[in-house]
């Protein structure tokens, strides 16, 4: 079956680092992917996704690109914030009678000013 | 603009006891999904709902049932609860099932079951 691998955290970085939060995936047919961002006593709210190989997903300073002959959707951002602090879960979305979706256990980001 | 909004936040329950959990909301939406969070696990599919009237089984359902009378409200209910069952509960919703579509996602409910 379809299964989502990511870097366990915690990440704990300084204000202003280069973040990266690896994802990989295993998976039949062609699936979506998303990045979702969780804040401490809220549900989980979509970050950015991408529908295709080779699509870039873009939000707030946040980017990932699907690569398929790699099997993954990293996300990346370049100078983050205290504010940026959350649990980021990479999911990935298959159709087929309704949106199954698959998620990685997240991976918890502390930035320390 | 609520979005989905989930009922109550937090409860505490004793082992043996029932409870629904409720979940509204106001996009519209045809599809309604619950899900447990327990840590080192990312989310589980409990049961969903494509529509009105309907529901189907997910990855963890027992020990629950669902229910959508009203397309708008989706409710999860606990027969008996054991101590397994305590978790953080997630609802959401999608406007179709395509996989593209983001799911909306409520606030949780933290259950505590002694």
């Amino acid at each position: 079956g379809d299964s989502v691998t990511q870097m366990e955290g915690p990440v704990t970085l300084s204000e202003e680092a280069f973040l990266t939060i690896n994802c990989t995936y295993t998976a039949t047919g062609y699936p979506s992917l998303f990045w979702y961002v969780q804040y401490p006593g809220e549900g989980l709210q979509l970050l950015l996704k991408a529908t295709k190989a080779d699509d870039k997903g873009s939000n707030k300073g946040f980017e990932a690109t699907y690569r398929k002959e790699t099997t993954s959707f990293h996300l990346e951002k370049g100078s983050v914030q205290v504010s940026d602090s959350a649990v980021y879960f990479c999911a990935l979305g298959q159709s087929g009678g309704y949106q199954k979706v698959t998620f990685g256990t997240g991976t918890k980001l502390q930035v320390i000013p | 603009n609520a979005g989905v909004t989930q009922t109550p936040k937090f409860r505490v329950l004793k082992t043996g006891q029932s409870m629904t959990l409720l979940c509204a909301q106001d996009m519209n939406h045809e599809y309604m999904y619950w899900y447990r969070q327990d840590p080192g696990m990312g989310l589980r599919l409990i049961h969903y709902s494509v529509g009105e009237g309907t529901t189907a089984k997910g990855e963890v359902p027992d020990g629950y049932n669902v229910s959508r009378l009203k397309k708008q409200n989706f409710l999860l209910g606990l027969e008996s609860a054991a101590p397994s069952q305590t978790s953080v509960y997630f609802c959401a919703s999608s406007s179709t099932g395509d996989s593209n579509q983001p799911q909306h996602f409520g606030d949780g409910t933290r259950l505590s079951i002694l």
